[in-house]
């Protein structure tokens, strides 16, 4: 079945340091969408990506949907405290269903 | 508007017991979908309703079954609760059936 991963597993940056999470699908996807969930939380919908090459911003977040519809980044810039969590990234496949990749945990501190 | 509603909100239960557990869709959707996250992992999906029928499965047991309701409602029913069976479980509901309205989920300790 779909597998999607994601890397790191794990990162803590001082506030201001970038981030990036790197979500990798084993086929090909109609689409990618991104979910941050807050330590005991849900997952919050961040945004969808459809097209090949796709980037879409929204503040100082970056998303990336890459041309072979199998890979997506986010990139943070200037990271702030409020921006820990997990980030997951989910692909829609051709049997659509939604599967979640395993998780980015983003650790900020001062 | 009130978001995805679920309940309850924690639950605990024994091995080989049954349980269910509800949840109400945002105003306006008709899609709902049901997940599992065990800690530290990412959702698991566990199926997903549509005009009252289960119109998708993930890699789960036949213990896992579900119910939507006229008015868009759903319920989680899982039967002979084994101890792996502790996770969250997350609704979440949608109006395109991709983008996941999630709810605040019930937490479900099997001992």
């Amino acid at each position: 079945g779909q597998q999607v991963m994601q890397i790191p597993q794990y990162q803590h940056v001082q506030e201001g340091e970038d981030f990036t999470t790197y979500c990798n699908s084993s086929t090909t996807l109609s689409n990618i969408q991104w979910y941050k969930q807050r330590p005991g939380g849900h997952p919050v919908f961040l945004i969808q990506l459809v097209k090949s090459g796709e980037v879409k911003k929204q503040k100082r977040l970056t998303f990336q949907f890459g041309e072979a519809k199998k890979n997506s980044s986010l990139h943070i810039t200037a990271t702030q405290t409020t921006d820990v969590g997990t980030y997951f990234c989910a692909g829609l496949g051709t049997a659509s269903k939604l599967t979640f990749g395993t998780g980015t945990r983003l650790q900020v501190t001062l | 508007d009130a978001g995805v509603t679920q309940s309850p909100t924690h639950l605990i239960k024994t091995r080989g017991q049954q349980v269910t557990l509800r949840c109400s869709p945002k105003s306006g959707h008709d899609t709902v979908s049901w997940y599992q996250q065990a800690l530290g992992q990412g959702p698991q999906f566990i199926f997903q309703y549509y005009e009252e029928e289960e119109r998708q499965r993930g890699n789960f047991p036949d213990r896992f079954s579900g119910h939507q309701f006229p008015n868009y409602s759903s319920e989680l029913n899982v039967n002979a609760l084994l101890l792996g069976d502790s996770a969250l479980y997350l609704c979440a509901s949608s109006f395109d059936k991709m983008t996941q309205y999630f709810g605040p989920g019930t937490r479900l300790t099997v001992l």
